[in-house]
């Protein structure tokens, strides 16, 4: 059975960095074709795509975020840490992990975390 | 603004017939496969069509996808009141190197 869960702070002040960890069990990033992602959601708002890291880390990132972005795997810890510095109240989202497979779908996702971000 | 475009909302009758459309471009969706999720409230997002047209197990054959060119279509036959959520399209962008959704869909079974 795929589990993912996301933690990390629910709070941050502007300015300050968000690390966020997915952990996961159920599979390895070590398989090959194993992909993991961030996605965010603000309040009321569409999905956003993040980032991305391969099984051969390969690693791929929002093209309007991605001097903030910074996405690493701990294989043996199956876990996926993304840190987004400069954070500001529109970043205020719920951040999900999610496993793509195949042509670049999410098949299962985390239940996400809530992050605001307020002085 | 979303890269892929979709209506903000659909309304239909129970045991109607709803189609949700998602438009892009040759660099997303003329080029890539395209997947669809479904969202409740307060939920995560779930895979509900992939590569286009296919199905997840479990998933109802209520539900279908279809491609052409540039758009995508969701079909949702034999609405349901729990069918009531969002739903968003998505597909790799080949110029952007990453994936990009629609702005979601409401759908309101009435």
């Amino acid at each position: 059975q795929v589990t993912l869960k996301e933690s990390g702070p629910a709070l941050v002040k502007p300015t300050e960095t968000l690390t966020l960890t997915c952990h996961f069990s159920g599979f390895s990033l070590t398989t090959s074709g194993m992909r993991m992602n961030w996605i965010r959601q603000p309040p009321g708002k569409a999905l956003e795509w993040l980032a991305r890291i391969d099984w051969d880390d390969d690693i791929f990132y929002s093209t309007s975020l991605k001097t903030r972005l910074t996405i690493s795997k701990d294989t043996s810890k199956n876990q996926v840490v993304l840190t987004m510095t400069n954070m500001d109240p529109v970043d205020t989202a719920t951040y999900y992990c999610a496993r793509m497979r195949g042509d670049i779908f999410f098949d299962s996702w985390g239940q996400g975390i809530l992050v605001t971000v307020s002085p | 603004q979303s890269v892929l475009t979709q209506p903000p909302s659909v309304s239909a009758a129970p045991r109607q017939r709803v189609t949700i459309s998602c438009s892009g471009s040759s660099s997303n969706i003329g080029d890539n496969p395209v997947n669809w999720y479904q969202q409740f409230p307060g939920k995560a997002p779930k895979l509900l069509v992939y590569s286009d047209d296919l199905l997840p197990s479990g998933v109802s054959d209520r539900f279908s996808g279809s491609k052409s060119d540039t758009s995508a279509s969701l079909a949702i036959s034999g609405l349901q009141s729990e069918d009531e959520a969002d739903y968003y399209c998505a597909a790799w962008d080949d110029r952007l190197n990453g994936v990009v959704f629609g702005g979601g869909t409401k759908l309101t079974v009435l």
